[in-house]
């Protein structure tokens, strides 16, 4: 199947940092890739939907200028957690969509802010 | 907005007893997916469908897509202890541009 690859899998980092994460399908080019928050024993929760070339589009109650979501190729997207504060420590999850229209997921990214 | 719902929330079961987890959606959905997510990892695909009535089968697993396209079932005949994990369904709207996820269904197994 697909491979989706998301990095950093763990990360700690002080309040006030930011932080950087990585997604990227690996065999195949996605032109959407959504981004995911997990909190433990929940549901995945969808933030935004991140477009080759364009703006993201962001669910409603999610800070634009806090999570910066940049898609910059068919291969890769970001999210950045900016100034990032204890309440943002959550398990995010980006995946990305292939045209049968099944999600592959990255392994995630744990944040951890201090 | 959409919303999907889905039942129970946890589910534990005898190994070799059934297990059935429920979605329902307050709209009409394009698709349906499942995904499993074990313990500590990422959900991974299971299934799609996308026509009404339409059943799946994946070994003991079995997939229904209601008439009216707005809910759905998963059915595991026979669990096992690798059974263990959630199970989520997630609706695909009308559009296809949104994929809005079930708060899971846990299932832990005992042998």
């Amino acid at each position: 199947g697909a491979v989706v690859s998301q990095h950093p899998s763990r990360v700690i980092c002080k309040s006030g940092t930011s932080v950087k994460i990585e997604c990227r399908s690996l065999d195949f080019q996605a032109t959407t890739m959504f981004w995911y928050r997990q909190f433990p024993k929940q549901s995945l929760m969808l933030m935004a939907t991140s477009n080759e070339g364009s703006k993201a589009t962001y669910e409603q109650g999610v800070e634009k200028d806090k999570f910066l979501i940049n898609h910059a190729s068919l291969t890769l997207s970001t999210l950045t957690v900016t100034s990032a504060h204890p309440e943002d420590s959550s398990f995010y999850i980006c995946s990305a969509r292939r045209t049968a229209g099944e999600l592959f997921f990255g392994e995630g990214s744990r944040l951890t802010v201090l | 907005g959409q919303q999907v719902m889905q039942i129970p929330q946890y589910q534990h079961v005898q190994e070799g007893e059934d297990f059935t987890t429920y979605c329902n959606s307050s709209t009409t959905l394009s698709n349906i997916q499942w995904y499993k997510q074990r313990p500590g990892g990422h959900p991974v695909f299971l299934i799609q469908l996308v026509k009404s009535g339409e059943v799946k089968k994946q070994k003991r697993l079995t997939f229904q897509f209601g008439e009216a396209k707005k809910n759905s079932s998963l059915h595991i005949t026979a669990t096992q202890t690798t059974d263990v994990g959630t199970y989520f369904c997630a609706g695909c709207n009308q559009a296809g541009t949104a994929l809005i996820f079930g708060k899971g269904t846990t299932l832990s197994v005992s042998s």
